[in-house]
């Protein structure tokens, strides 16, 4: 089993709706999970950052954590097109930096 | 916004040849990484950076890689004898110290690409 799994997409929904991304991760000692949003050829860059269980909320985008079923979202309210890009989760676990990064799901929002 | 920096955008270089790709994190940051990410493929630890040493690496990290922090204020990976599958995107990132804040920050990314 992959420690983080992501579908990749493509995933392409018209401008206005709610878009809903996923992982799941299997090694239970993961404890903060990152939502990078990545343009063609260019670094990934910060979206949201929660530790442990719960949700955290920034403008139109809500991340969810559920440890229990070892999954996390991020939600897109109010999608543009300026939200087409690839949305990479990632985690660490407590005492490395390490990150382990999902596959990216490629997300066009079209108008 | 600070950001981090990275120097060059597109490296070209026949195998064999030694590379160093040159990163300036966040100012007042001190922890420091590369990852890499080979086309199509996922993003993928190298190796951390701390109070000038090594805090962890990966497999991928071998003696063909290494790291520095020259000055005060640039971080590089230099690979030493390129092989082909060493081409790829490299990432630089940075974190502070702030509070338990595991917040990476990432550069734009140098393509290296070896021939």
């Amino acid at each position: 089993q992959k420690e983080v799994e992501q579908d990749p997409g493509p995933l392409s929904v018209p401008e206005g709706a709610i878009v809903s991304l996923n992982c799941t991760y299997s090694n239970s000692a993961f404890q903060y999970f990152m939502w990078y949003r990545q343009y063609s050829r260019k670094g990934p860059e910060l979206l949201m950052y929660t530790y442990s269980s719960g949700n955290k909320e920034d403008g139109r985008f809500t991340a969810q954590v559920d440890k229990s079923s070892k999954y996390i979202s991020l939600f897109i309210r109010d999608s543009q097109p300026s939200d087409s890009a690839t949305y990479l989760c990632a985690m660490s676990a407590r005492n490395t930096d390490k990150l382990i990064f999902g596959t990216g799901t490629r997300l066009q929002v079209f108008p | 916004e600070p950001e981090v920096t990275q120097t060059p955008s597109h490296q070209v270089t026949q195998m064999g040849q030694e590379v160093i790709l040159r990163c300036v994190p966040i100012s007042n940051h001190l922890y420091f990484y590369w990852y890499r990410q080979i086309l199509g493929q996922k993003v993928e630890f190298l190796v951390s950076f701390y109070n000038n040493e090594i805090s962890e690496k990966s497999e991928i990290f071998d003696d063909q890689f290494s790291v520095e922090r020259p000055d005060g204020s640039n971080f590089t990976l230099k690979i030493r004898s390129t092989k082909l599958e060493d081409s790829a995107m490299y990432f630089c990132a940075s974190r502070g110290t702030s509070g338990i804040s595991y917040e990476q920050y990432f550069g734009p990314g140098t393509r290296l690409t070896v021939t």
